[in-house]
């Protein structure tokens, strides 16, 4: 049984560039949900997607969009990139809102 | 907003003996409370999770206790073992699994000495 799976494992990009995140959640599951973990923190919820829309999003700027596609799996857009923005990007696939949530190994962004 | 603190930062135990990791949370309408295990390099993995209408919760060597009206909770690993080491998270959410997003602690780094 696969797991939540994301894609790429790493990426660096310069101030002002515009990246994108995947993530494949886990079989069964119709629920995506992405955070940021900053080195030595917790991770922050960014927002989540159920049924192709954004349901709850935390406090983070328009600069940070998503996608939910027809087979569940999702993208994280990030614009006009910033030095703070550089972190580890989590995805969590859940079934349903409200089920638990088990995430991937993430995505590694370095912001140059 | 919902905001959880957790203590300690930093737990060092001898092998065999047992880790209690504490956390609080302000939002008296939180009902669901995961604890996640992060190993360097990987994902936080959900190892044990209790509801509001349950007081305690035991799985094998890992038991979550929760005081809902001093809104604490805690995690306590008996028989710690070498691999147990790792960065553990307490979290928590007003909706469910987290249909409003989890809420993490800072993270308790759990060092186990042989």
């Amino acid at each position: 049984d696969a797991g939540v799976t994301q894609s790429p494992t790493h990426l660096i990009k310069t101030r002002g560039q515009q990246v994108t995140l995947r993530c494949s959640p886990k079989s069964g599951h119709d629920t995506v949900s992405w955070y940021q973990q900053a080195l030595g923190q917790g991770p922050q919820f960014i927002f989540q997607y159920y049924e192709e829309e954004e349901r709850q999003r935390g406090n983070f700027p328009d600069r940070f969009s998503g996608h939910q596609f027809p087979n569940y799996s999702s993208e994280l857009n990030v614009n006009a990139l910033l030095l703070g923005d550089s972190a580890l990007y989590l995805c969590a696939s859940s079934f349903s809102e409200y089920g638990t949530q088990y995430f991937g190994p993430g995505t590694r962004l370095t912001v140059l | 907003g919902e905001n959880v603190e957790q203590h300690p930062s930093t737990l060092s135990v001898q092998e065999g003996d047992s880790a209690v990791i504490k956390c609080t949370y302000s939002d008296s309408a939180s009902n669901y409370f995961p604890w996640y295990k992060q190993e360097l390099g990987k994902g936080p993995q959900l190892i044990i999770d209790i509801r509001s209408n349950v007081g305690e919760k035991k799985d094998q060597r890992i038991a979550v206790t929760l005081n809902k009206t001093a809104k604490h909770f805690s995690l306590h690993i008996t028989e710690t073992q070498p691999e147990d080491s790792a960065v553990y998270f307490c979290a928590a959410s007003t909706r469910g699994g987290g249909a409003d997003g989890l809420t993490f602690g800072k993270g308790t780094h759990l060092i186990i000495q042989p």
